[in-house]
């Protein structure tokens, strides 16, 4: 069992749809990222939290530590979201070691 | 500024071969990572440096893989005697710092290596 799991694997919605990404992790951890990936490779970091909530224009990333989950939501999603969207957890401050999920595969149509 | 750069872009090189991969990272960022995505698997840690601390290297898969990183600047990722499970997308980020602190990543855009 991987200890990053996210879910759903593949999403498809239409534009101007509210898009939820989750998750969940089985071990303790220091912090969480959640990556973008666009075809081509390019990897731009979204969000790095340890705790409540963050917002980035239409993009907002929430973590609960007790339950061990998080979420990725994108409002008035465009096709330009489309993308593979992956988090990934710091273990420990005594670590900077990341272990990622297996990402979601976004496509948003027009 | 400029973004964190990597070099070649692309390398296709025969199996047995050694190969070197360069990762320049953001100026002023103390902390260096190097990734690496396999075709249809997910991201990889393989080796971090920050500032003169020895690098974690619990990532790195086998002896045939190391990494140096000169000046506190520039990074080379040396693999040799290349196999074609070798073959991946290699990674560089960097941050601002590390240790105790999470500091967000900043990503280049890989180096596509190809083991024929």
């Amino acid at each position: 069992k991987n200890e990053v799991e996210q879910s759903p694997q593949n999403l498809t919605a239409q534009e101007g749809e509210f898009i939820t990404i989750n998750c969940s992790y089985s071990v303790g951890i220091s912090a969480l990222h959640w990556l973008q990936q666009h075809p081509g490779g390019g990897i731009v970091s979204l969000f790095m939290l340890s705790s409540g909530k963050k917002k980035h224009g239409r993009l907002i990333a929430t973590i609960n530590i007790q339950e061990k989950h998080s979420s990725l939501h994108i409002t008035a999603s465009h096709p330009r979201d489309s993308a593979v969207y992956i988090c990934a957890v710091r273990l420990s401050r005594a670590t900077n070691k990341l272990i990622f999920g297996t990402g979601t595969l976004l496509a948003v149509q027009p | 500024g400029a973004g964190v750069s990597q070099s070649p872009s692309n390398k296709v090189t025969e199996k047995g071969k050694d190969v070197e991969l360069r990762c320049d990272p953001i100026s002023g960022h103390t902390a260096l990572y190097w990734y690496r995505q396999s075709l249809g698997q997910g991201l990889e840690f393989l080796i971090y440096f920050q500032g003169n601390s020895a690098p974690d290297k619990s990532g790195l898969p086998s002896d045939r893989f190391s990494a140096e990183r000169t000046g506190g600047s520039v990074s080379t990722l040396t693999i040799q005697r290349t196999q074609q499970e070798d073959s991946a997308v290699y990674l560089c980020a960097s941050s601002f710092g590390g240790g105790a602190s999470s500091y967000e990543q900043y990503f280049g855009p890989g180096t596509r290596l190809t083991v024929t």
